[in-house]
């Protein structure tokens, strides 16, 4: 079975551009989510997907990104205008339905390594 | 005060050895914890879940002090494979995310 994969794996892009990342969780999956690292720092919770629906955008750090999952299956995040800061890896994860309230194990894709110079 | 905080290591130990990290969280209302192992540029993975006191698989023990809030990994008789980033992750937000912490560098030696 295919794990949650995650295109492109690196890009390298201008201040100022736009980036599109996509994900593709684990078929039969509802919930998808994004994260974060920025060098240095902890792996961040950026935003939550229940099917097509935002279920909690609380960690997405500005107007500046958007994220969508339309028809439920694949996820883009895109981030435009990139700034400096937003250099990073970005995972995607997935996961099956929450079972009487706890959370089941995450599967993460490999990464977008996103550079900003 | 950190949701979730762990010693960034490096830990470095001798092929063998048994180690331990700790990890301490700030939300005494958290019911289940979890530890991922993370390779040098690749995704994290599960290791193991922590729902009550403690967990144990194999060579890797897990336990939870409530009262205290940590939670502990420890691994016995360590290989050279072991080395890693332990990342210790609390879910929030009704548990639909989790929260991680930094990780703790593992690398075990000849």
């Amino acid at each position: 079975e295919a794990g949650v994969t995650q295109f492109p794996s690196h890009s390298v892009i201008e201040k100022g551009q736009t980036v599109t990342l996509r994900c593709d969780p684990i078929s039969g999956h509802d919930n998808l989510y994004w994260y974060r690292r920025v060098m240095g720092k902890e792996i961040k919770f950026l935003l939550h997907f229940v099917k097509e629906s935002k279920q909690d955008e609380s960690g997405m750090p500005n107007n500046r990104f958007l994220a969508e999952r339309t028809g439920g299956t694949y996820s883009t995040l895109k981030v435009q205008p990139a700034e400096l800061e937003d250099s990073g890896v970005y995972f995607c994860a997935s996961s099956q339905g929450l079972a009487g309230g706890a959370p089941r194990e995450l599967f993460f894709g490999e990464g977008s390594r996103l550079t900003v110079l | 005060r950190k949701e979730v905080e762990q010693d960034p290591g490096p830990f470095n130990v001798p092929e063998g050895a048994t180690v331990a990290f700790n990890c301490t969280y700030s939300n005494s209302a958290s019911q289940s914890f979890f530890w991922y192992r993370q390779d040098c540029r690749k995704e994290p993975k599960l290791l193991m879940s922590v729902y009550s006191s403690g967990n144990e698989d194999g060579r890797f023990t897990a336990q939870l002090n409530r009262a205290s809030q940590y939670i502990s990994l420890l691994i016995r008789d360590s290989k050279l494979s072991d080395s890693a980033t332990y990342l210790c992750v609390v879910p929030t937000g009704g548990g639909n995310k989790l929260t991680f912490g930094t990780g703790t560098q593992l690398k075990v030696e000849l």
